[in-house]
């Protein structure tokens, strides 16, 4: 399968503070990537969808002045959450679809925010 | 309703035995079905695709689609104790490239 690396694996930061999370296809490339936010013992949330060369989809509900997205590569989308406070610590993932026909989707190991 | 529903267990199944999970979805454009499974602290991690009406077998592990019924499961064989996760149900729809993913089933395997 396809290998998507995430980095960093975990950060904890100060209420107020911004965090940028990157998500990489290693090896092969992704126009279109997707970020999930999971909180403890529930299911994947999508935030948004993430567009090489244009403008981030976001989900209803999600702030997208509070969570950008920035696709700059075919490998590379970057998710900068923005004055975080502790609500927003969760667990990141970023998935990218390696065969288009079938969306068949590989997830990074995932980004710990602990926001204090 | 859900759009992706799954029953959210927790399963235990003893060490051997077969792991049984259902899994049934609204939208009747869907096209392709995936299981990922999710162990705790851990990002998910595809173990099935599944894109026609039948089975397919990969290892221990048994895919099932009936699109008429709407409906996909998977079998676990030979169950371990490392297959103790959280498997998730996955579908994408016939609008976009986007995944709508079940709850979850919690699985136990006892040794």
């Amino acid at each position: 399968g396809a290998v998507v690396s995430q980095h960093p694996s975990w950060v904890i930061c100060k209420s107020g503070t911004s965090v940028k999370i990157e998500c990489r296809s290693l090896d092969f490339q992704a126009t279109t990537m997707f970020w999930y936010r999971q909180f403890p013992k529930q299911s994947l949330m999508l935030m948004a969808t993430s567009n090489e060369g244009s403008k981030a989809t976001y989900e209803q509900g999600v702030e997208k002045d509070k969570f950008l997205i920035n696709h700059a590569s075919l490998t590379l989308s970057t998710l900068t959450v923005t004055s975080a406070h502790p609500e927003d610590s969760s667990f990141y993932i970023c998935s990218a679809p390696w065969r288009s026909s079938y969306n068949e989707q590989f997830f990074g190991p995932g980004t710990r925010l602990t926001v204090l | 309703q859900k759009e992706v529903e799954q029953n959210s267990g927790p399963l235990s199944v003893p060490e051997g035995a077969i792991a049984s999970l259902n899994c049934t979805y609204s939208d009747r454009g869907s096209q392709s079905f995936f299981w990922y499974r999710q162990y705790s602290g851990k990002s998910p991690e595809l173990i099935m695709s599944i894109y026609s009406n039948g089975d397919k077998e990969d290892g221990r592990f048994t895919a099932q689609l009936n699109k008429a019924s709407q409906y996909v499961s998977l079998l676990i064989r030979d169950s371990q104790p490392s297959d103790s996760a959280t498997y998730l149900c996955a579908v994408n729809g016939a609008a976009g490239n986007k995944l709508t993913f079940g709850g979850g089933t919690r699985v136990l395997v006892k040794p």
